[in-house]
This record gives structure tokens, sequence and C-alpha cells, in this order.
């Protein structure tokens, strides 16, 4: 299946500091790129939907000058979460459909990022 | 909006069968999916229903009935490496965006 990458893997940073996690589509294209947020022992919730070459929307609740989104190109979308709090410390995971795909096709995940906020 | 209901925890005995339920109420239903998650891990996708009926995958089979709202999922020959998180999830027409339940965990006893 198609594989999606997503770096890095795992994040610790200071109160304040921004952090970058990129997303790539490693043998598509992905037109859209989804943003989701988990908790422990929570459910994944869906952040934005990354769109290449447009602005991000966002879902009700999520600021979206917190949570920066880019997809400059069709391989790739990177999530900012700027002046993290500790609160902020989640798992971010980012998910991929293939471009032109059939809407009866799954979407590929990337492996996650943990971000820790101290 | 959207709300799916599945069970929080759910246990059963290696080798046996189990089903892990799904109901959901949601604009624009496109079809259900369900993925499994490991401790730590990212979701990975085990089977997808567009259509009413039954899709089988080796162990796993997966049943949607769109008149009822209503999916399974089925895992047969119960292995230790099943123990995990279940998630349903539907996809949505016009959007696309897939919006997931809050999962299912599955314990197996030896």
């Amino acid at each position: 299946g198609a594989v999606v990458s997503q770096h890095p893997s795992w994040v610790i940073c200071k109160s304040g500091t921004s952090v970058k996690i990129e997303c790539r589509s490693l043998d598509f294209q992905a037109t859209t790129m989804f943003w989701y947020r988990q908790f422990p022992k929570q459910s994944l919730m869906l952040m934005a939907t990354s769109n290449e070459g447009s602005k991000a929307t966002y879902e009700q609740g999520v600021e979206k000058d917190k949570f920066l989104i880019n997809h400059a190109s069709l391989t790739l979308s990177t999530l900012t979460v700027t002046s993290a709090h500790p609160e902020d410390s989640s798992f971010y995971i980012c998910s991929a459909r293939a471009q032109g795909s059939g809407r009866n096709t799954e979407a590929f995940f990337g492996q996650g990022t943990r971000l820790t906020v101290v | 909006g959207q709300s799916l209901e599945q069970p929080s925890e759910v246990t059963a005995v290696e080798g046996a069968i189990v089903q892990i339920n799904c109901t959901y109420q949601t604009s624009g239903f496109y079809g259900l999916s369900w993925y499994q998650q490991h401790d730590g891990g990212a979701p990975t996708f085990l089977s997808y229903n567009g259509l009413d009926g039954l899709e089988e995958t080796g162990r796993f089979s997966s049943f949607l009935s769109r008149s009822d709202s209503y999916g399974y999922l089925l895992l047969q020959e119960l292995q230790m490496k099943d123990s995990a998180s279940y998630f349903c999830a539907v996809k949505r027409g016009g959007d696309d965006k897939i919006i997931f339940g809050k999962g299912t965990r599955l314990h197996i006893l030896p």
C-alpha cells in the first residue's frame, strides 16, 4: 500500500516554543491531507483538512492561528504548533488519500508524532 | 453533526471469535471503515464497506447495513497480537473527511 511518512516521530519542547511536524506521501500525490490529534486512551479527533495550494479548513474549536498548516506541494503538508503549552501535548497523526483515487479507497496514515511540551 | 457508538471494551479468549459493533449517525454518509491501533502506534486500515453486506479479508470481516446505520467488525481465530484498539470511522461524502468513533479496546485472554 501507499506510504505516508511523518517526522519527527517524537519531540519534546519547552513551553512557548513552536514545533513543526511534517507529513509526506512517499509514493503518491495527495491533494488532501488530514491532521488528527489523539489524547491518551481517546479517539482520533480531526483537527483540519489540508488542501494543496489553498488554505486549510479547520474543525470547530481548533485555533487556526495556533495550529498552522501549510500544504506547499502534492507530497508535503506541515503542521506547526505555535507557542506550545503543556496541554498541547498529544499524539498528532496525518493521513492522506491519493490524488484522483475513488471515494471507496482507504486513507493512509503517517506513523504519528508524540509531542510533549514541558 | 455526526456520532459513532461502539463499545469501549471487549474481552475474548485466544482462538475465539469476537464481534465489535458500531452504530453511526452522520450527514452525507459514504462508507464505514475499520482501523486497528496498537498502543503507541498509528492506526492501520483493516477494511472498508461502501455497500451493504459483508467484506472478508482473511481473519477479519466487516459488515454494513446502511438502512440500520450499523456495522460490525468480526475477528476470527483470535491471536494475542490482536489485542489493540479498534475504531470504526465514517467517510463523509462531499468533503471526504473520515470521522472516528471512540474506539473499542480488545483484550484477549490466553
